[in-house]
């Protein structure tokens, strides 16, 4: 089944650094990803939903990057700010199921 | 944003014993999903639910685990018997559509066995 591995675990940058989230699956029929952050004691909270069929995706002070020959999906937060320290989660889901796929989280601590 | 609940926050129980985890879903979701989050480790999928009945579940969802939403009240997470390694936080999510529709999920019951 579907494996997804995220990396790194632990991230700690500077206020204004840019911060890089990885995750690489395996299952090349997946079709549907998600990034979510999770603060302490919360739920998760969803920041983007990518579909496969586009490789870029902006937000709010972040960018998701999906690269299907690879099989890699990044967030990548452009200019962190101490309120961006969480927990973040990739999910990935095949297009047949309704099962997502967790990535093993990144836990961001943005220093002032 | 949509909220999803649970009750409770925090459970303890002895081994052999029986716990329901309770989820409010967001109120127009029909597609609900329970996880399974050790400390420490990923959040793995444990089963989906829809229309009354279980759609998929995991390898994890043992034969001691049971989900039901009677009446379109909360839907729950029965573990009879507990096991030690049932120890875990449980997440709730919903979402109102399947495949393409986004999960929205609970805070979690953290829960203690004994």
């Amino acid at each position: 089944g579907e494996q997804v591995e995220q990396r790194p675990p632990h991230l700690s940058v500077r206020e204004g650094d840019s911060a890089v989230i990885t995750c690489t699956y395996t299952d090349p029929n997946s079709y549907y990803f998600f990034w979510y952050k999770q603060e302490p004691g919360a739920s998760l909270q969803l920041l983007m939903k990518v579909f496969s069929s586009t490789e870029i995706n902006e937000g709010q002070g972040f960018t998701v990057l999906l690269n299907k020959k690879d099989k890699r999906l990044s967030l990548n937060l452009t200019a962190a700010h101490p309120g961006d320290s969480a927990a973040y989660f990739c999910a990935v889901r095949g297009p047949n199921t309704n099962k997502v796929v967790f990535g093993t989280g990144t836990r961001l601590q943005v220093l002032p | 944003g949509p909220k999803v609940l649970q009750i409770p926050s925090h459970q303890i129980i002895d081994m052999g014993q029986m716990v329901t985890l309770n989820c409010d879903p967001v109120s127009n979701h029909l597609y609900f999903y329970w996880y399974k989050q050790i400390l420490g480790q990923q959040m793995e999928f444990l089963v989906n639910f829809y229309n009354g009945k279980v759609m998929e579940k995991s390898k994890l969802f043992k034969d001691q685990f049971s989900v039901e939403r009677p009446d379109g009240s909360y839907f729950t997470l029965k573990i009879q018997p507990t096991a030690l390694e049932d120890s875990a936080v449980y997440f709730c999510a919903s979402s109102s559509g399947t495949i393409s529709y986004e999960q929205y999920f609970g805070p979690g019951t953290r829960l203690t066995v004994l």
